[in-house]
């Protein structure tokens, strides 16, 4: 079975701090998929990165970071200089490969990050 | 480039009645996705369409509810009698290739009292 867990639940910080979003994912697929997705105030889910199973570097991209671990199933979203844009709800999310399950985004629960000026 | 729209933005609807929810994916992506997020819980996939077929439908909860993708272009998800448990935000992706990254549309809040 594919599971996305986001232990973190809400998370406030001061403006500038820097701050990391957890992703742990389970699944038995050997090549597959996972994603972050921002859903700011406004509601509509806006797609961040998307990363293949087989590609394990990092990746940034301004003040985003992502480090995909696959030793402990792990995809943690790094923001630097934090900005109070930056006040979302955060979803990791995991689809597999195989053509029937690559259909479907599994999404975890969502951490709503909240950035205090 | 036109995003994925989404209309209406919100409905508010009796417990009984029928509502349709419309998607217009992005001009050219041929896989079409229904999701929804219901009472605070994970976004939830519902179907997949890939142009007009239904490629993947092991997420619709149950007869109530009804997609359609006719022509392959817009679809539309009619909910039909609306029960209290449906109240949540729908939401409508579209990708270019099965795969690929989805792009999502801003929701409809589907309220029903």
């Amino acid at each position: 079975a594919q599971k996305v867990t986001q232990a973190q639940t809400e998370i406030s910080v001061v403006e500038k701090e820097d701050v990391t979003l957890d992703c742990v994912y389970e699944t038995r697929d050997t090549t597959y998929y996972l994603f972050w997705y921002k859903q700011p105030p406004s509601g509509e889910l806006v797609f961040l990165i998307r990363r293949n199973s087989f590609d394990e570097q990092n990746e940034i991209s301004g003040r985003y970071s992502w480090n995909f671990q696959k030793s402990t199933s792990s995809f943690n979203f790094t923001i630097t200089a934090s900005q109070v844009v930056d006040s979302a709800v955060y979803f990791c999310a995991l689809s597999g490969s195989l053509y029937s399950s690559a259909s479907k985004i599994i999404f975890g629960s969502g951490t709503r990050l909240s950035i205090r000026p | 480039e036109a995003g994925v729209t989404q209309f209406p933005s919100h409905s508010v609807i009796e417990k009984g009645q029928t509502v349709t929810l419309r998607c217009d994916p992005i001009s050219g992506h041929d896989n079409l996705y229904w999701y929804r997020r219901v009472m605070g819980k994970e976004i939830k996939f519902l179907l997949h369409f890939v142009k007009e077929s239904k490629q993947d439908e092991s997420g619709m909860p149950n007869n109530r509810f009804l997609a359609e993708r006719t022509g392959g272009t817009y679809s539309t998800l009619k909910v039909q009698p609306a029960e209290l448990e449906d109240s949540g935000v729908y939401f409508c992706a579209s990708s270019q290739q099965w795969g690929y990254e989805q792009y999502f549309g801003p929701g409809t809040r589907l309220t029903v009292t």
